[in-house]
């Protein structure tokens, strides 16, 4: 299953670096999601872009930028990350962000994230 | 906004038997209730949803019911298999957002 593509899959930064994580929809989608995904927690939303507008920033900490050049790609660049911010990070799409329309989110395999 | 609270965050059964997860929901207007199930170090995937307009919803082995009055949902695997174990994780749309529940880690023995 290739719908939605997460690189790297793996990525051991330190505190002071600057990496990108990436990731492709080949489902034809609109709207594109960053989770963070932490042990025994739900699943926090981060940021959601909508027709490559970003309609939803969920107090995420200013180390963490988002970027979405156009509805197929979205990337989060990270900066001056902390221990804490060790998690998985999974981007999603779905058709368009209208959660009330109940459109279903697909995503992809995550990119595991170690602070040192 | 939408609190989604999910019991229980572990379930051991048997090849066999019967898994039962539910989930409350805070929001009145939330609409669309799905379930994700993931396998260790895989991606969430979609195992099935159910919108506010209908009671319950059968897939094979699985299946959801929605209790519209008492705002829960429930997920219900028959004749479970080791196959079945994962995490699973229930969402509700409620406030314009898709809130997850914490998640059940579901162990079935053979």
């Amino acid at each position: 299953e290739t719908g939605v593509t997460q690189t790297p899959r793996h990525l051991v930064m330190g505190m002071t670096n600057k990496k990108s994580l990436k990731c492709e929809q080949h489902l034809g989608h609109n709207a594109m999601y960053w989770y963070k995904q932490s042990a025994k927690k739900p699943l926090e939303l981060m940021f959601v872009y909508n027709f490559k507008e970003q309609t939803e920033n969920n107090s995420v900490p200013s180390r963490f930028s988002p970027e979405c050049p156009n509805s197929s790609h979205l990337f989060l660049h990270l900066h001056t990350l902390q221990p804490e911010d060790s998690a998985l990070y999974l981007c999603a799409s779905s058709q368009d962000s209208s959660v009330l329309s109940g459109n279903t989110i697909y995503f992809g395999e995550g990119s595991w994230l170690t602070v040192v | 906004g939408e609190n989604v609270e999910q019991h229980p965050s572990t379930l051991s059964v048997q090849e066999g038997d019967s898994a039962v997860i539910k989930c409350t929901y805070s929001d009145s207007a939330s609409n669309y209730f799905p379930w994700y199930k993931q396998e260790l170090g895989k991606r969430p995937q979609l195992i099935i949803d159910i919108r506010s307009n209908v009671g319950e919803k059968k897939d094979q082995r699985i299946a959801v019911t929605l209790n519209k009055t008492a705002k829960h949902f429930s997920l219900h695997i028959t004749e479970t298999q080791p196959e079945d174990s994962a995490v699973y994780f229930c969402a509700a749309n409620g406030y314009g957002k898709l809130t997850f529940g914490q998640g059940t880690i579901l162990t079935v023995h053979p």
